[in-house]
């Protein structure tokens, strides 16, 4: 199976600020990447697909970026809303997997 | 407006067996792959299995393989998830997904959206 893991694990921040969060593939996956954005208490939603491609409705401060193996996703004004843990997810290989998952806290 | 709801969810003993559905509305239901994915408590998203349009195709996690089982009634616009031999450690929230295309092995696939989740507990 592929693994994924992410960096931070978990981060504190304020809001304004600019936050990155690093995804890493045991091997290459091509851009088929995905981040998933879960508020305590609720199903994850889709932020970003195929490494940086907004999904439609998200805002625009989400960003995506990488290829191969190395990953980021970045909010560039972190909003009230965006605290939360976010999960990248590989569709490379047809057994799925997803990151460890990074838990952005108020600072 | 798409829609997914899950059900079935409940307190099961150590090797029993549980059957969650998940009925959608807002799309034609047999045109998209799904999947399950479900949540530890205070874990991670565990991808646990997907199933292609017709039901013709399906995938499993290592940890679910030959003890779950997924499929599909297109008539009724409901995926489901039969799992058996059930283990204190698939204690979990299940989600239901929609994947982007009809095939469950597309690389160009994304789950989008969710159910909301049901909550499947195994203990004694």
């Amino acid at each position: 199976d592929i693994q994924m893991t992410q960096s931070p694990s978990s981060l504190s921040a304020s809001v304004g600020d600019r936050v990155t969060i690093t995804c890493r593939a045991s091997q290459s996956i091509s851009s088929y990447l995905n981040w998933y954005r879960q508020k305590p208490g609720k199903a994850p939603r889709l932020l970003i697909y195929a490494a940086s491609s907004l999904q439609s409705g998200v805002p625009s401060r989400f960003s995506g970026s990488g290829s191969g193996t190395d990953f980021t996703l970045t909010i560039s004004s972190l909003q009230p809303e965006d605290f939360a843990t976010y999960y990248c997810q590989q569709s490379y290989s047809t057994l799925r997997t997803f990151g460890q998952g990074t838990k952005v806290e108020i600072k | 407006e798409v829609q997914l709801v899950e059900s079935g969810g409940g307190l099961v003993q150590p090797g029993g067996s549980l059957r969650l559905s998940c009925a959608v509305s807002g799309f034609t239901f047999s045109s998209y792959a799904m999947t399950w994915v479900r949540q530890a408590p205070g874990k991670g998203l565990e991808w646990v299995s997907a199933i292609s349009g017709s039901g013709g195709s399906t995938y499993y996690a290592d940890s679910v393989k030959g003890r779950f089982t997924i499929s599909r009634d297109n008539s009724k616009n409901t995926l489901y998830l039969q799992m058996n031999s059930l283990r204190a450690e698939d204690t979990a929230v299940y989600y239901c997904a929609k994947d982007r295309t009809y095939s469950s092995s597309s690389q160009t696939n994304w789950f989008d959206p969710w159910g909301q989740g049901t909550l499947v507990t195994v203990s004694s």
